[in-house]
């Protein structure tokens, strides 16, 4: 799997954007960048996830550059309940797809 | 049901006794992950099943771990002579086949504690 680099926490105000930055540059031309996220005490939660057109859900926004080397997650209006640990994912193709977390970001929004 | 369900919740155990931990995935579900997380930690990798397959064991940590799944169903990990080192929340998840385009859907996990 290509591995991912995130930075290891950030902070937002509440109602506004949170932008999480995830640097994939070895990332193969048929894989996928996938968003999770963690709250505190739950299990991992499927965010959104994209080839190389932005996307957009009724989560969050995913932007990822022309070159493939990065993307963003936006969280357009962040609330208290986006705190949470935000992994970034780049996923295989093939047969075998398992899922490896990095670190991933811890966001704190704040009021 | 409707999500990825584990059992038991929580565990307490002494340490040496061997311990069992169920997952019911998805109905149809044909991929399953089992991770490990310690405390303040982040998801180790253990085993995935895909089908009828061989499982992918790279993650498993020792020979004590083991685990298996019946078909496209229940999964069990095993855990034989615990250590206090196996203390985590022990998560399970499912997706719906080995193709791309599938998200994940986790359990609550259940949290083992080795006394």
């Amino acid at each position: 799997d290509a591995k991912t680099t995130q930075p290891p926490s950030m902070d937002c105000a509440e109602g506004r954007a949170a932008n999480l930055p995830c640097n994939h540059s070895t990332i193969s031309g048929n894989e996928y960048v996938y968003w999770y996220r963690q709250i505190h005490s739950q299990g991992p939660q499927y965010i959104i996830h994209g080839l190389k057109n932005n996307e957009t859900n009724e989560m969050a926004s995913l932007i990822i550059t022309e070159d493939r080397k990065s993307s963003t997650l936006i969280l357009p209006h962040a609330t208290l309940r986006d705190t949470a640990v935000y992994y970034c994912i780049v996923r295989v193709d093939g047969g075998y797809n398992k899922l490896i977390f990095g670190a991933g970001t811890r966001l704190a929004v704040h009021p | 049901g409707a999500g990825v369900s584990q059992s038991p919740s929580n565990k307490v155990t002494e340490k040496g006794k061997d311990v069992e931990l169920r997952c019911d995935p998805i109905s149809g579900h044909t991929a399953l992950y089992w991770y490990r997380q310690r405390l303040g930690q982040g998801l180790e990798f253990l085993i995935y099943f895909q089908g009828n397959s061989a499982p992918d064991k790279s993650g498993l940590p020792s020979d004590r771990f083991s685990a298996e799944r019946t078909g496209e169903s229940v999964s069990t990990l095993t855990i034989q002579r615990t250590q206090q080192e196996d203390s985590a929340v022990y998560l399970c998840a499912s997706s719906p086949g080995p193709g791309l385009n599938t998200e994940a859907f986790f359990g609550q996990g259940t949290r083992l504690t080795v006394v």
